[in-house]
């Protein structure tokens, strides 16, 4: 099956600085993927849709000059968080779909999720 | 916004014993997917069923959908202590984003 990785899986960083955290779609393009971010013991909320070769689409909420999202190839995304804060500090997760000639009832393929500490 | 939203929030049972989640939806669907967490860990998908199928069987795994009343039920029967997760239902209107609900923490005590 179609495989999403995601990378670093765990980082520590100081406030005040920038984390760039990866997304690829190793077996399929993935012209649309998702960036969702989950609190402890809460569900997945999306934060943005990254379009290839487009400006991505957030979610009501989220900044976009501090979470930056480039999806500059039909297989990469990335999630920048900016100026990271304490509060910043969660679990940062990734998902595409693979839909061949915009077929729909297709499953979703999550990264293995990026644990971000801003110390 | 979320849209599904799990019941119980949490559940332990043990060992062998069978696991009922339900989750509720508010808007007409296409498909509904049930995902599972295990702990710090991406999500894994477990079974897709489509608006117009009522029952689906995966191994130990047995979803419903009753769309009349938006709401569908995961069962894992048998269940081993390796089922110790936290379980997702997400419903998808198309090719847009999925929406997740809050999700079960099924703990299997051994």
């Amino acid at each position: 099956g179609a495989v999403v990785s995601q990378h670093p899986s765990r980082v520590i960083c100081k406030s005040g600085t920038s984390v760039k955290i990866e997304c690829r779609s190793l077996d399929f393009q993935a012209t649309t993927m998702f960036w969702y971010r989950q609190f402890p013991k809460q569900s997945l909320m999306l934060m943005a849709t990254s379009n290839e070769g487009s400006k991505a689409t957030y979610e009501q909420g989220v900044e976009k000059d501090k979470f930056l999202i480039n999806h500059a190839s039909l297989t990469l995304s990335t999630l920048t968080v900016t100026s990271a804060h304490p509060e910043d500090s969660s679990f940062y997760i990734c998902s595409a779909r693979d839909l061949p000639g915009g077929q729909m009832n297709t499953e979703a393929f999550f990264g293995q999720g990026t644990r971000l500490t801003v110390v | 916004s979320q849209q599904g939203e799990e019941d119980p929030q949490a559940l332990s049972i043990q060992e062998g014993e069978n696991a009922t989640m339900n989750c509720s939806y508010k808007t007409s669907i296409n498909n509904l997917q049930w995902y599972r967490q295990n702990s710090g860990r991406g999500l894994v998908h477990l079974i897709l069923i489509r608006s117009n199928e009522r029952e689906k069987h995966s191994g130990r795994l047995r979803v419903t959908l009753d769309t009349s009343k938006k709401s569908s039920s995961l069962l894992i029967t048998a269940s081993r202590a390796a089922d110790t997760a936290s379980y997702f239902c997400a419903t998808d209107l198309g090719i847009t984003p999925l929406v997740f609900g809050k999700g079960t923490r099924l703990s299997v005590i051994a």
